[in-house]
C-alpha cells in the first residue's frame, strides 16, 4: 500500500502567523483527504483534494498529484485552529482504505 | 443531513470480554469503513462494507469483525479483549458505489473511546 508522510510533527506559532503543512504519499492517489482532529477526537473533514487547489476561507490546500506531494495553509492562525492535523491518501490498488500519515500538532499561541 | 453517528461514545470494558460498536452512516451512503487509532500504531483501517459484504479488510486478527445490515448501519465486534485493543474506534462513511474505488470522500463520525482494563 502506499505510505504517506507528513511534516512537520510538531509546529507551534503565534497567533495570527501563517502556516504550511506538508504530505508526501509514496504513490499516485485517487484520493487526499485533510483532516483535522477535534480534541475530542472527531475528524473534521477539510479538503478533498486529489489534484489541484481549493480554498475554504483562511484555509487552502494544494495537492500536486504528478510530484506526490500536498500542502495545507492556515493563515491569520487562531487559538481554534489548535489541534492536530492529518492527511490521508487512497490509491486505486487499495480500494476504499485511506491510508493516514502521523499528523502535525499544531499549538496556536495568543 | 445527519452525519455519521456512532454508539456509545466511551466504553470500558475487562480483558477476555467482548465488545459491539454501532455505526449509522450519513443517508445513502452504503459504505462503510472503521479505524483504529491508537497513540502508537496511529490510524489504522480494519475493514470496509458495501451492501451487507466485506469488500475490504485491514491486517487485524480474527478477533476484530463487522457486519452490516440492510440499511447500511454497520457493527464491529472485538471479542477477548486485550489491553492493546484499547483505542478510538472511527467509522467512516463514502457514497462509494457497487464499483468502489477510492476516490469517494469519506466522512467520520465522532468515534468510540474503548478502554480495556
Amino acid at each position: 500500500g502506499i505510505q504517506v508522510e507528513q511534516s512537520p510533527p510538531d509546529l507551534i506559532l503565534q497567533e495570527g502567523a501563517n502556516s504550511t503543512l506538508r504530505c508526501n504519499f509514496s504513490d499516485s492517489v485517487n484520493n487526499l483527504q485533510w483532516f483535522h482532529q477535534n480534541p475530542w477526537g472527531q475528524l473534521i473533514n477539510l479538503f478533498y483534494i486529489p489534484s489541484g487547489t481549493k480554498q475554504n476561507g483562511r484555509l487552502s490546500a494544494t495537492t500536486v498529484a504528478t510530484e506526490r506531494y500536498s500542502l495545507l495553509y492556515i493563515s491569520s492562525s487562531q487559538t481554534t485552529d489548535s489541534g492536530v492535523y492529518f492527511c490521508a491518501g487512497a490509491s486505486n490498488f487499495g480500494n476504499e482504505k485511506l491510508t493516514f500519515g502521523t499528523g502535525t500538532r499544531l499549538t496556536i499561541i495568543p | 443531513k445527519a452525519g455519521v453517528t456512532q454508539t456509545p461514545r466511551y466504553l470500558i470494558k475487562t480483558r477476555g470480554q467482548q465488545v459491539t460498536l454501532s455505526c449509522s452512516p450519513i443517508s445513502g451512503h452504503r459504505s462503510v469503513s472503521w479505524y483504529q487509532q491508537t497513540p502508537g500504531q496511529g490510524l489504522q483501517f480494519l475493514f470496509e462494507y458495501f451492501s451487507e459484504t466485506q469488500r475490504n479488510k485491514g491486517n487485524f486478527p480474527g478477533r476484530f469483525s463487522g457486519r452490516q445490515f440492510s440499511n447500511s448501519r454497520s457493527e464491529m465486534n472485538v471479542s477477548t479483549l486485550e489491553l492493546g485493543d484499547s483505542a478510538l474506534y472511527l467509522c467512516a462513511s463514502s457514497s462509494a458505489g457497487t464499483s468502489g474505488g477510492p476516490s469517494y470522500e469519506q466522512y467520520f463520525g465522532p468515534g468510540t473511546r474503548l478502554t480495556v482494563t
